[in-house]
């Protein structure tokens, strides 16, 4: 059990577009989801946390405007990174967890590898 | 501050044994974890600790101190696809995750 999901595995993209990224707990209610990037060789860097329904939290220096963070449902949250730049390309991983029992293992999805040309 | 220390590096030989330690500072204290992340790869989930003590699992074994914020990571009988990172991460009292940098671990034949 506890299997996350990632969509797209990986995506091209040119400078100046948006991607969206898709992160699913397929068996689990996910309570919390969070957002990471990682660079090569770097380790997790985290995001921002939201919870279903309600705004996301960003860690400082993550710019709110430019990562749009959409947790809609207990099964999906969703990442947009507008108007893509080069400097953007990196790992971007989810995880979620449910937050029950005694439990708060992170659930990791398979990450998005975005390259910005 | 919050603060995650681990190793970069660590080189073992197949079939030994490796010690990967971690220290931890953060605001409370929630549990420690340990991921293993191959190159390329999402993290997975190896433990989790809260209370003291060692935690044993297959060929894995984890480790902790919570009054000295220290904990560790056994590996036994080593494989070449022990190869990886292994990130260490603290539970702070908001139960956020605090990271480290992750130590690559390097399996000799």
């Amino acid at each position: 059990g506890a299997v996350v999901s990632q969509h797209p595995s990986w995506v091209i993209c040119k400078s100046g577009t948006s991607v969206k990224i898709e992160c699913r707990s397929l068996d689990f209610q996910a309570t919390t989801m969070f957002w990471y990037r990682q660079f090569p060789k770097q380790s997790l860097m985290l995001m921002a946390t939201s919870n279903e329904g309600s705004k996301a939290t960003y860690e400082q220096g993550v710019e709110k405007d430019k990562f749009l963070i959409n947790h809609a449902s207990l099964t999906l949250s969703t990442l947009t990174v507008t108007s893509a730049h080069p400097e953007d390309s990196s790992f971007y991983i989810c995880s979620a967890r449910g937050g029950t029992g005694d439990s708060y293992e992170q659930y990791f999805g398979p990450g998005t590898r975005l390259t910005v040309t | 501050g919050q603060n995650i220390d681990q190793p970069t590096e660590m080189t073992a030989t197949e079939g030994a044994i490796v010690q990967i330690n971690c220290t931890y500072q953060t605001s409370g204290f929630n549990g420690l974890f340990w991921y293993q992340q191959h190159a390329g790869e999402a993290p997975t989930f190896l433990s989790y600790n809260v209370l003291d003590g060692l935690e044993e699992k297959g060929r894995f074994s984890s480790f902790l101190s919570r009054s000295k914020g220290y904990s560790y990571l056994l590996l036994k009988e080593l494989q070449m696809k022990d190869s990886a990172s292994y990130l260490c991460a603290a539970m702070d009292s908001n139960y956020q995750l605090i990271w480290g940098a992750g130590t690559k671990l390097i399996i000799k034949p």
